[in-house]
């Protein structure tokens, strides 16, 4: 079945240490987001990419960074730089035509709790 | 710059009856879509319904409509005949036409009372 497969669904770290999270789509979606949910909070926008090598900050970038070397794949790497990293990640794709509702299709999350 | 705005934080609806749940939204841009998602405390997001800014009709999905008012720059969800397995976050979110991401609100925690 199509879908965004995200890994792994949980993860401990220690401070100082940097994580990736992987996020992988067969949907053959353009675009790819990372959100960042905190408890009993909306989603706040990390990053974004509408095309293969091509990425966006959103909101929130400071401490993260990404990349986009396939279009099936999106990893989100919270480096020691980000200061609150304990949070709950979604990944997310979307056709890009706005003619289609735009609706994301999302992952299951990953839940990183820092040490 | 577009924002949206949910003002319950939380919800309480006995079962079997109608709820509507807040949102409001401010954007510059003619053209845009709101969308309501699902989050079960499992975490996954479950797309509810869509509604685009030139839709002349108030978007319906099963027993979720969504009562638009362009005027008032309001969303609100209206779930009919409420079930115990709506108990869940729920968001209310906009994308501008010539935007390309999603602004999500903060977020309403509806409980359904058996």
């Amino acid at each position: 079945d199509g879908g965004i497969t995200q890994s792994p669904k949980y993860l401990f770290r220690k401070e100082g240490q940097n994580v990736t999270l992987s996020c992988e789509q067969n949907l053959n979606h353009d675009a790819m987001y990372w959100y960042r949910q905190d408890p009993g909070q909306g989603l706040r926008l990390i990053y974004y990419s509408q095309i293969v090598n091509d990425f966006q900050k959103g909101d929130i970038a400071e401490g993260y960074s990404v990349s986009r070397e396939k279009k099936e794949s999106f990893p989100l790497t919270v480096t020691s730089a980000q200061k609150n990293p304990t949070a709950f990640y979604l990944c997310a794709s979307s056709p890009p035509d706005f003619a289609n509702t735009g609706e994301l299709f999302f992952g299951e999350g990953s839940r990183l709790t820092v040490l | 710059a577009q924002k949206i705005t949910q003002t319950q934080p939380g919800m309480f609806v006995q079962e079997k009856e109608a709820v509507t749940l807040d949102c409001t939204y401010d954007t510059s841009d003619p053209s845009y879509g709101l969308f309501w998602y699902k989050q079960p405390s499992s975490g996954e997001m479950i797309f509810l319904i869509y509604q685009g800014s030139y839709d002349q009709q108030n978007a319906t999905e099963g027993r979720y409509s969504l009562n638009f008012q362009k005027a008032r720059k309001s969303a609100n969800l209206v779930i009919s005949a409420s079930q115990l397995g709506d108990s869940a976050m729920y968001f209310c979110a906009m994308r501008e036409f010539y935007g390309n991401k999603l602004v999500f609100g903060a977020g309403t925690i509806l409980r359904v009372k058996s």
